[in-house]
């Protein structure tokens, strides 16, 4: 199946610097995104939807300047969590849907960012 | 994209067959099962999806219920490996394409 692939697979950063998480869709293109954030214990949250080549778009209550999206080419989103804070510690999971298929979506391995 | 209910965990023998249930009462008739799994600190992994037909392939089987307002996932043959969470999803092929998980079934495959 396709491949997506997340950089860093973990990160440990202090409160109130920025962390960066790429999402590479390996061998295929990829127009369209997503993000999920999961806590321990709980099920994937989707934060937003990455477009290629236009803004993303954020579900309700996640904030879009804290969490920056750039989907700059079919094969490349990032997610940059600015001035982290502890609470944002979690499991950050991208996932890519191809431009042809049966509309399955395929995921990267997760990031998890700890904050100190 | 329709509401989906699942057990939250279950247990399985090694070896014998895993039968995961979802209810989807609420899906629509364009709308597809789609079933992933999540293993512990790793990103989802698709299974199988399905419209009205039961499917299968090399890691499972999907049966769809007549009036699809539910399904069944069987992994004939559970092994340790199998141990995760197990998520059903219902959605169209068009629109954002968006999955909205739930809370999944966690399926403990014991030795």
């Amino acid at each position: 199946g396709a491949v997506v692939s997340q950089h860093p697979s973990w990160v440990i950063c202090k409160s109130g610097t920025s962390v960066k998480i790429e999402c590479r869709s390996l061998d295929f293109q990829a127009t369209t995104m997503f993000w999920y954030r999961q806590f321990p214990k709980q099920s994937l949250m989707l934060m937003a939807t990455s477009n290629e080549g236009s803004k993303a778009t954020y579900e309700q209550g996640v904030e879009k300047d804290k969490f920056l999206i750039n989907h700059a080419s079919l094969t490349l989103s990032t997610l940059t969590v600015t001035s982290a804070h502890p609470e944002d510690s979690s499991f950050y999971i991208c996932s890519a849907r191809g431009l042809a298929g049966g509309g399955e979506l395929f995921f990267g391995e997760g990031s998890r960012l700890t904050v100190l | 994209d329709a509401k989906t209910t699942q057990p939250p965990s279950m247990d399985c023998a090694e070896g014998r067959a895993a039968n995961l249930p979802c209810n989807h009462s609420t899906i629509s008739g364009n709308e597809y099962v789609y079933w992933y799994r999540q293993i512990h600190s790793q990103g989802p992994q698709y299974i199988i999806h399905g419209l009205k037909n039961n499917e299968t392939n090399e890691m499972a089987s999907l049966i769809i219920t007549e009036d699809r307002k539910s399904s069944t996932l069987i992994l004939p043959h559970a092994t340790l490996r199998d141990t995760a969470v197990y998520y059903c999803i219902g959605r169209g092929l068009s629109g954002t394409y968006k999955y909205i998980f739930g809370t999944g079934t966690r399926l403990k495959v014991l030795a």
